[in-house]
């Protein structure tokens, strides 16, 4: 079975700019969450949702937002980018709702902000 | 405050020496759950081992064992015989059930460098 895989792999933008990254969870899973990874650190939550809704939001600015779609697929947004939005984007797909469950990752997508 | 401390930023060790990572934890409930990764180069990073707080048998899965000691909030990850391969950034998380909104809580991660 194929893992969670996500889109774009590398991705370059300007400030002020907006972004879409998305994500395909694995198959029969149907939670995605979003993490944040900047360089150096351990990744840290943005988004979490489950069956279309959204169970969990980190501390992150309303230029965040995310959605998640019937198959389960996600995307993340963000508007006005800022240089310190430049990270890896993670997705993580579990086949329940709850945290607890483990996460598998996928590969990420890098974003450089200029 | 720093809910999940990897004191340790970067480790290296020859090959065949054994290493062990710490990871210290902070909370309040008596339900959650800890999670080892690893992180390659590639950026991926790969479940190693999940265990709630209920169970504090220690587990050895090949080359890698675990010690979660309730009495010091430490879920330690040992690699026996280590090898090259291992080189990545391991990192230490935790899950709170009742925490809406960090969902999972990763440490700094540490950064071990296993040299031939």
């Amino acid at each position: 079975d194929a893992g969670v895989t996500q889109s774009p792999t590398h991705l370059i933008k300007t400030r002020g700019q907006h972004v879409t990254l998305r994500c395909s969870p694995i198959s029969g899973h149907k939670s995605v969450s979003w993490y944040q990874q900047v360089l150096g650190q351990g990744p840290q939550f943005i988004f979490q949702y489950y069956e279309k809704e959204e169970r969990g939001r980190g501390n992150f600015p309303d230029r965040f937002s995310a959605r998640q779609f019937p198959n389960y697929s996600s995307e993340l947004n963000v508007n006005a980018l800022l240089l310190g939005d430049s990270a890896l984007y993670l997705c993580a797909s579990s086949p329940q709702r709850e945290s607890t469950d483990t996460q598998y990752f996928g590969p990420g997508t890098r974003l450089t902000v200029l | 405050a720093q809910k999940v401390t990897q004191a340790q930023t970067e480790i290296s060790v020859v090959e065949k020496e054994d290493v062990t990572l710490d990871c210290v934890y902070e909370t309040r409930d008596t339900t959650y759950y800890l999670f080892w990764y690893k992180q390659p180069p590639s950026g991926e990073l790969v479940f190693l081992i999940r265990r709630n707080s209920f169970d504090e048998q220690n587990e050895i899965s090949g080359r890698y064992s675990w010690n979660f000691q309730k009495s010091t909030s430490s879920f330690n990850f040992t690699i026996t015989a280590s090898q090259v391969v291992d080189s990545a950034v391991y990192f230490c998380a935790l899950s709170e059930p009742s925490n809406p909104y960090d969902k999972v809580i990763f440490g700094p991660g540490t950064s071990l460098s296993v040299i031939p």
